[in-house]
């Protein structure tokens, strides 16, 4: 059975530091997602990541892909408060039905000042 | 240009009645996908279509799921008989087909209670 374990699951910090966000899978992948969730809304893609080595950085959020680790991290520079929501990898496994994207339980991350 | 659209965002019904939720995707996906979100389950994949053909039925969850989509594009996801454990939020996302991924772009969400 495919696993996603994101960790860690609830992040509390504050304004201006810095902290990576974790996700491992447990089956072969080329193809990991990252979305952003605010409270009461839908998921919001953040970014796509298609090949081993990939990194791909918006703002204050990048991400990389580790395919041989089956790991993927979300890291965050400098906090501030509007990146607080909850935040969700999802794998796509290899050689499974096109998009069938499995997800990890989320990172809820709330930036305090 | 307009997103994923659902209907209606928010439904109650009563334990033992039939309920339809709707998806319209982003004009020219040609995926389209259902997910359900509850608190105990996390985010879980119940059923993806390609065209108006389903490849993919091994999320749904019970029999009591059934799901098509028309044209192309509106997609319906029905639950029959409705328990009180099919209260979640029901997401549909869409995608275009290519090797860039299938980045999956999301509606807001059916929230589904039954009583």
């Amino acid at each position: 059975e495919l696993k996603v374990e994101q960790n860690p699951l609830f992040l509390s910090m504050q304004e201006g530091k810095n902290y990576t966000i974790y996700c491992n899978y447990s089956t072969t992948s080329d193809r990991l997602y990252w979305y952003r969730q605010d409270p009461g809304k839908s998921l919001e893609s953040l970014f796509v990541l298609l090949s081993n080595g990939a990194v791909k950085q918006e703002g204050r959020l990048m991400a990389s892909l580790d395919t041989k680790a089956r790991l993927s991290t979300l890291h965050i520079t400098a906090a501030v408060h509007d990146l607080s929501a909850t935040y969700f990898c999802a794998v796509e496994p290899y050689g499974g039905s096109q998009g069938n994207l499995i997800f990890g339980k989320g990172t809820k991350l709330s930036v305090k000042p | 240009g307009a997103g994923v659209s659902q209907s209606p965002s928010n439904k109650v019904t009563e334990k033992g009645k039939d309920v339809e939720l709707r998806c319209d995707p982003i004009s020219g996906h040609t995926a389209l996908y259902w997910y359900r979100q509850s608190l105990g389950q996390g985010l879980e994949f119940l059923i993806y279509f390609q065209g108006n053909s389903a490849p993919d039925k091994s999320g749904l969850p019970s029999d009591r799921f059934s799901a098509e989509r028309t044209g192309g594009s509106v997609s319906t996801l029905t639950i029959q008989r409705t328990q009180q454990e099919d209260s979640a939020v029901y997401l549909c996302a869409s995608s275009l087909e290519g090797w860039e991924g299938y980045e999956q772009y999301f509606g807001p969400g059916t929230r589904l209670t039954v009583t």
